[in-house]
């Protein structure tokens, strides 16, 4: 079965430093892709940033990297330069292509602080 | 712009008052779904669609019921609200192309009282 796991429940960051928000995920499926999402305190679950099993480089969306470690099943998400609106919910995520179902991880709640 | 958009953005329904929670896009995406989240945890899926098929996820209470009367609009119908379906209701959508990402609406924060 399909599993994300995110070990770390709370994160704290100082503004202008870089964070990285741990992801590791469980599949016998050889193609997959993995979702970041952001859940501000308001409820909406922004998209972030995407990686496919097949990609040969990290993705990259502005201030957000993915470290993606296929050997160790990892897909840590970094955010660089962190500014106070980062402060919010992060979900990892692994879409099941068999179901069209997003499989989320807990999810880690990230503070930054001035 | 392109959007998904929940009404309405909060709700509060009495214990055992049937309530319906509405979703609409404008992003002309065949797949629709609809989660329950609760505080603190990852969202919960209930069902969705693909295109007019609907899938139930086997946990769902029968308490919970969903139509799509065409491509934009998805309903979320709760038929006997009790307090544990307190919660964010969240509607998203995907479409057909690469990366298949899931667009979130705002969410609908249910009370029940």
């Amino acid at each position: 079965a399909q599993k994300i796991t995110q070990t770390q429940p709370g994160m704290f960051v100082q503004e202008k430093e870089a964070v990285t928000l741990d992801c590791t995920y469980d599949t016998s499926d050889p193609s997959y892709g993995l979702f970041w999402y952001k859940q501000p305190s308001s409820g909406e679950m922004i998209f972030l940033i995407y990686q496919g099993s097949y990609d040969q480089q990290n993705a990259t969306e502005g201030r957000y990297s993915l470290n993606f470690q296929k050997a160790r099943k990892s897909a840590n998400l970094v955010i660089s330069a962190s500014q106070l609106g980062d402060s919010a919910m992060y979900f990892c995520a692994m879409r099941d292509r068999n179901t069209d179902k997003l499989i989320f991880g807990t999810g880690t709640r990230l503070q930054v602080f001035p | 712009d392109a959007m998904v958009i929940q009404n309405p953005r909060y709700q509060v329904t009495q214990f055992g008052k049937p309530v319906t929670l509405s979703c609409s896009q404008t992003l002309n995406h065949n797949v629709m779904y609809w989660y329950q989240q609760k505080s603190s945890q990852a969202p919960k899926l209930l069902f969705h669609y693909y295109d007019k098929d609907f899938n139930n996820e086997a946990d769902t209470p029968d308490n919970f019921q969903s139509r799509r009367p065409n491509t934009s609009f998805c309903f979320l119908d709760i038929r006997s609200p009790g307090l544990g379906d307190a919660a964010m209701y969240l509607c998203a959508t995907s479409g057909r192309d690469l990366p298949y990402e899931q667009y979130f609406g705002p969410g609908t924060r249910l009370t029940v009282t």
